[in-house]
């Protein structure tokens, strides 16, 4: 079965600086998609994030970018310029490419930013 | 665009009651999601529906019972409260499994907060 791992219950980024989220997830499957959530203090997941594993291409999106490492089956989140209001809950998700749907999610990544 | 919604946002209720939880999508899409959220587990699958009338279990279906009868739809319904079951659920929908950009992705609710006593 597929798994999702996120190794730091919490992190800590000061006002503008750069931060690193880590996540690693185990999978025999070759096509599959993996996805970076954000819950705020509000509950809501909002998707930050998304990877096609057959792009060798890291995404992007205006500040969030990704280190995808396919052979290392890591899937880092990279914040620049970090601003108070992306304090939150980070999950890590994962979902097969030719699957039911449902997305396997890491237990989360706490993410305090510091004025 | 209403997009997703959840009702009710909050519910309290009493251990072995009736309760449904509602999710209504706007655009459409094929499938939809229940997920629960509990402390330390993350996010967890309860049943998911790729359409109208089909519906399938997911990881912890235990206690719970969907229905899907029109596509915009998909509440779910807790036949007896146990406390167990206290938690956040998530509602989520995407457009299909097709390999076009973005169609698989997942779009959340609000959800729905509900404490068993």
């Amino acid at each position: 079965a597929q798994t999702v791992t996120q190794s730091q219950p919490e992190m800590s980024v000061q006002e503008a600086e750069t931060v690193t989220l880590s996540c690693t997830y185990d999978t025999s499957e070759s096509d599959y998609y993996l996805f970076w959530y954000k819950q705020p203090p509000s509950r809501q997941m909002i998707l930050v994030i998304r990877q096609e594993a057959y792009k060798q291409q890291n995404a992007t999106e205006n500040r969030f970018s990704v280190n995808f490492q396919k052979a290392a089956k890591s899937f880092s989140l990279k914040i620049s310029d970090s601003q108070l209001g992306d304090a939150a809950m980070y999950f890590c998700a994962y979902r097969d490419g030719g699957s039911q749907g449902n997305l396997i999610f890491g237990k989360g990544t706490k993410l305090s930013v510091k004025p | 665009d209403a997009g997703i919604t959840q009702s009710p946002r909050y519910k309290i209720t009493e251990t072995g009651r009736q309760v449904t939880l509602m999710c209504h999508q706007t655009w459409s899409h094929s499938y939809m999601f229940w997920y629960r959220q509990d402390l330390g587990h993350g996010l967890r699958l309860i049943y998911y529906s790729a359409a109208a009338d089909i519906t399938d279990k997911g990881e912890v279906p235990d206690g719970y019972v969907v229905s899907r009868s029109k596509t915009e739809n998909f509440p779910l319904t807790l036949e007896s409260a146990t406390r167990s079951q206290t938690s956040v659920y998530f509602c989520a929908s995407s457009e299909s499994l097709a390999e076009i950009p973005y169609q698989e992705t997942q779009y959340f609710g609000p959800g729905t907060r509900l404490l068993v006593l």
